[in-house]
């Protein structure tokens, strides 16, 4: 079981510009969410997709999109970048809790995004 | 925001118990208390949950105070790479939830 990856491990951005942010899930997790850390910080919720939509989302702009594809993989997007979106990008995936009664989110190892 | 409040470090000796404390002082009936840790430059890690009742598995021990509104995560033989932040957080296992963490401590294993 390869777990929950995400790619690229770091990313190096300039102001303005765009990123995309991958990730698949632990094999039979069909939830997927996505945090921000920032450093010496805790995470903090972007949003979660569940069956291709977002269900739930945190406190940020619109600048911060997200998708996930048929095979529960997800992508986060971010436009015009600041300088304030250099953080580690976490994908966090669980099985959808009607199916397997609980909600346990295993965290793939990040994404750490320079932003110049 | 987090609703838990955690010492911001702590130190133990390895292969001593290291016993982390957090309150959590307005859980509501329906929440859980997760216990997450984060290993320097990997993502957060499931440690333990439980409602009311003590748990146990093979990482840790989760002991919940009869109030609910304490508990203590306790890794009983601690080594040098349990050195991580530990999470406190309170979550609804039924539904979609997000996590909400808040500052965590930080837990030194010394040698």
């Amino acid at each position: 079981d390869a777990g929950v990856t995400q790619s690229p491990t770091h990313l190096i951005k300039t102001r303005g510009q765009q990123v995309t942010l991958r990730c698949s899930p632990k094999s039979g997790h069909d939830t997927v969410s996505w945090y921000q850390q920032a450093l010496g910080q805790g995470p903090q919720f972007i949003f979660q997709y569940y069956e291709e939509e977002e269900r739930q989302r945190g406190n940020f702009p619109d600048r911060f999109s997200g998708h996930q594809f048929p095979n529960y993989s997800s992508e986060l997007n971010v436009n015009a970048l600041l300088l304030g979106d250099s953080a580690l990008y976490l994908c966090a995936s669980s099985p959808d809790p009607g199916t397997s009664g609980q909600e346990t989110q295993y965290f793939g190892p990040g994404t750490r995004l320079l932003v110049l | 925001d987090a609703k838990t409040t955690q010492p911001t470090s702590m130190d133990c000796a390895e292969g001593r118990a290291a016993n982390l404390p957090c309150n959590h002082s307005t859980i509501s009936g329906n929440e859980y208390v997760y216990w997450y840790r984060q290993i320097h430059s990997q993502g957060p890690q499931y440690i333990i949950h439980g409602l009311k009742n003590n748990e146990t598995n093979e990482m840790a021990s989760l002991i919940i105070t009869e109030d609910r509104k304490s508990s203590t995560l306790i890794l009983p033989h601690a080594t040098l790479r349990d050195t991580a932040v530990y999470y406190c957080i309170e979550g609804l296992i039924q539904g979609a939830q997000k996590l909400v963490f808040g500052q965590g401590t930080r837990l030194t294993i010394n040698p």
